[in-house]
């Protein structure tokens, strides 16, 4: 099945600092979704994005929908231990809001 | 407000068996997906139900199938299951499966096919 393109595939980094993960599609979607995955559980969203070129903020997290709708990025600042895991893009078409086209991840590990 | 409920969190199965997996979704959700998740093939969508019908299917084989009732809890089966088939299941859900609704997903099911 599809998988979106997201890179960097893993990172190392150290407490404090900030993280940028982008997502590529070959398609167009209608909203991005950026999900956190931790071992062992399931994915959790933390930012959903509606409109190309949409900048959102969580707390400490960034998000931007791609002008070309085929792409997005996510940014984390000043990280923290807890931040690691599996962060995971999905891009969703308008009227199959179930159906999600998951990218293929960014493990985050955060050296103190 | 519960959350998406997966149960049970482990199974552990041999070849040529087959499995269930139930899923209740969040009070008020009536649509149902189910995820595969892999280290090789990622996050693949298996199917949604809503309104106890099968309204979206991914590309799986035959083997995998699902049903909802009428209080929206879901079970998807994998008959003749294979060593491939272990995974983390994986099932969403939303008020209606439609628009720009947003999934919530359960902590999952681990299966494993020895």
């Amino acid at each position: 099945g599809q998988q979106l393109n997201q890179s960097p595939q893993s990172m190392f980094i150290q407490e404090g600092e900030d993280v940028s993960m982008n997502c590529t599609s070959s398609s167009i979607f209608n909203t991005w979704l950026w999900y956190k995955q931790d071992p062992g559980e399931g994915p959790v969203l933390l930012i959903a994005l509606y409109k190309a070129g949409e900048l959102t903020s969580n707390g400490r997290l960034t998000a931007q929908f791609g002008t070309t709708r085929k792409d997005s990025f996510l940014n984390i600042s000043a990280s923290i231990p807890s931040d690691v895991g599996i962060y995971f893009c999905a891009g969703q078409h308008t009227g199959t809001a179930s159906k999600l086209t998951f990218g293929t991840g960014t493990r985050l590990q955060v050296m103190l | 407000k519960a959350g998406v409920t997966q149960t049970p969190r482990y199974l552990i199965k041999t070849r040529g068996q087959q499995v269930t997996l139930s899923c209740s979704p969040i009070s008020g959700h009536r649509s149902v997906s189910w995820y595969q998740q892999t280290p090789g093939q990622g996050l693949q969508f298996l199917f949604e139900y809503f309104s106890e019908t099968q309204r979206n299917k991914g590309n799986f084989p035959g083997r995998f199938s699902g049903r909802q009732f009428s209080n929206s809890r879901s079970e998807m089966n994998v008959s003749t299951l294979e060593l491939g088939d272990s995974a983390l299941y994986l099932c969403a859900s939303s008020r209606t499966g439609q628009g720009i609704e947003k999934l919530f997903f359960g902590s999952g099911t681990q299966l494993s096919v020895l």
